[in-house]
């Protein structure tokens, strides 16, 4: 169970677009279409944004996008605003004999 | 509202033991899987148990396996985590977590708690 691989940090200006990189292996990431992404702002707790890849649940904004090539998925953020400023974390199955679940490592997205 | 409340934690002795508990209301409890995820204070998340609708399966991390056990009472509408022989990396805030589907079947957690704070140290 070795966490996910994020990127520690990226940083954009308003408007622009960010991908956050979330690195696993084929036995989590590469097997099954299951990533979810969360975000969580300082003191608060982590907030659902896209689950199963790339669907996005009711209220998360079409700014937040879910994607996956192999064992690494992808978050991308269009039209970066100053409140997407916080840290991200991917979130994949790792086993469904032992129902296993791996976060990520996070990733501070700072806005310029 | 849908809510998650957590309650249980506090300051304890390593080698010791605490019992967290996570009450829910607005959902119906008994239709989704229930977690258990932690954060070591300006560390990342980690997972740590889940609970399908029916107690009918159950994981762990590997870091607590053995030493902590998951169960939840639907007719209270409320989620359990039995901690035994703790130390000091099990310092943490330990969230509950709502699973979006009734099984551990590696779907998201779509509703949080604000978390219960676990201290271990001597």
């Amino acid at each position: 169970q070795s966490a996910l691989t994020q990127p520690a940090s990226v940083s954009g200006s308003p408007g622009q677009s960010i991908t956050i990189s979330c690195t696993g292996t084929s036995s989590d990431v590469g097997s099954y279409n299951l990533v979810s992404w969360y975000q969580q702002h300082p003191g608060k707790a982590p907030k659902l944004m896209i689950y199963e890849g790339s669907k996005r649940p009711s209220g998360v904004s079409n700014r937040f996008s879910g994607s996956k090539s192999g064992n690494t998925a992808s978050l991308t953020i269009s039209g970066l605003q100053a409140e997407d400023e916080a840290d991200y974390y991917c979130c994949s199955y790792a086993g469904s004999s032992t129902f296993d679940y791996v976060f990520g490592t996070g990733t501070k997205v700072t806005v310029l | 509202e849908v809510q998650l409340v957590e309650s249980g934690g506090g300051l304890v002795q390593p080698g010791r033991s605490l019992r967290l508990s996570c009450a829910a209301s607005g959902f119906t409890f008994d239709d989704y899987a229930m977690h258990w995820v932690r954060q070591a204070p300006g560390k990342g998340l980690e997972w740590v148990s889940g609970i399908s609708w029916n107690s009918g399966s159950i994981g762990y991390a590997d870091s607590v396996k053995g030493r902590f056990t998951i169960s939840r009472d639907n007719a209270k509408n409320s989620l359990y985590l039995q901690m035994n022989s703790l130390r000091a990396e099990d310092t943490a805030l330990y969230y509950c977590a709502k699973d979006n589907k009734q099984w551990l079947v590696g779907n998201a957690f779509d509703i949080w708690g604000q978390g219960t704070m676990v201290t271990v140290s001597s």
